[in-house]
């Protein structure tokens, strides 16, 4: 089956650094993305990890283990913009092509 | 930075009536994508498309859905007899190729039925 897990809910301080885990079970496995998401919009990307290791892009890096279906995404210097649904996908390739299995999404909230 | 356009980006409709969701999606890509959200749940796969045919569909597609590439640019979601189930936020997505480059959503559309 085609599973994705993270938690639901997590708070952090301005300033500080959170880590947002996620593990998945997705046949054809391709590829971790992560997106974040405000309330009532599209999901931007954020990041795209096929190989295990860490990609950091600027405060957003993350992280893959493909022999542990494992992947965090790390955020440092949180601003309050960040509050924020985050969600893990799986690209689960078949027949050639590919789709995206998300998880329900983690919100976090960043307080002062 | 290219953008997937979707149109429009609010529609409320009775139930039992037919929409069509647009979409355009960044030139040079290949590969089209329907997902839907529907408020609080998660984003749910509904449809891939390439070279004119669909290339997989989930148990949500069902026959009521249809899916169209009409021209050089638009790629269009049917929706033959909306049900109130079917509000939703509904995206459309695009890539340049099979293996994930360059996957990016539009802003969506909110269906509202009533």
């Amino acid at each position: 089956g085609q599973n994705i897990d993270q938690p639901t809910e997590m708070t952090a301080t301005e300033g500080a650094i959170v880590q947002i885990n996620c593990t998945y079970q997705t046949s054809g496995f391709n590829g971790l993305f992560w997106y974040q998401q405000h309330a009532g919009e599209a999901p931007t990307f954020l990041s795209y990890n096929v190989l295990d290791g860490l990609e950091e892009k600027g405060r957003f890096s993350s992280f893959l283990s493909r022999s542990k279906g494992y992947s965090y995404l790390l955020l440092k210097e949180l601003q309050m913009k960040d509050s924020a649904s985050y969600l893990c996908a799986a690209s689960s390739f078949s027949g050639g092509y590919n789709k995206l299995i998300f998880g329900a999404g983690t919100r976090l909230a960043v307080h002062p | 930075e290219p953008e997937v356009t979707q149109t429009p980006s609010h529609q409320v409709t009775q139930m039992g009536q037919e929409v069509i969701l647009r979409c355009v999606p960044i030139s040079n890509h290949l590969y089209f994508y329907w997902y839907r959200q529907i408020l609080g749940q998660k984003v749910e796969f509904l449809v891939s498309f390439y070279n004119n045919e669909i290339s997989e569909k989930s148990e949500i597609f069902d026959d009521q859905f249809s899916v169209e590439r009409p021209d050089g640019s638009n790629f269009t979601l049917k929706i033959r007899s909306t049900k109130l189930e079917d509000s939703a936020m509904y995206f459309c997505a695009s890539s340049n190729r099979a293996a994930n480059y360059g996957y990016t959503f539009g802003s969506g559309t909110r269906l509202t039925v009533v």
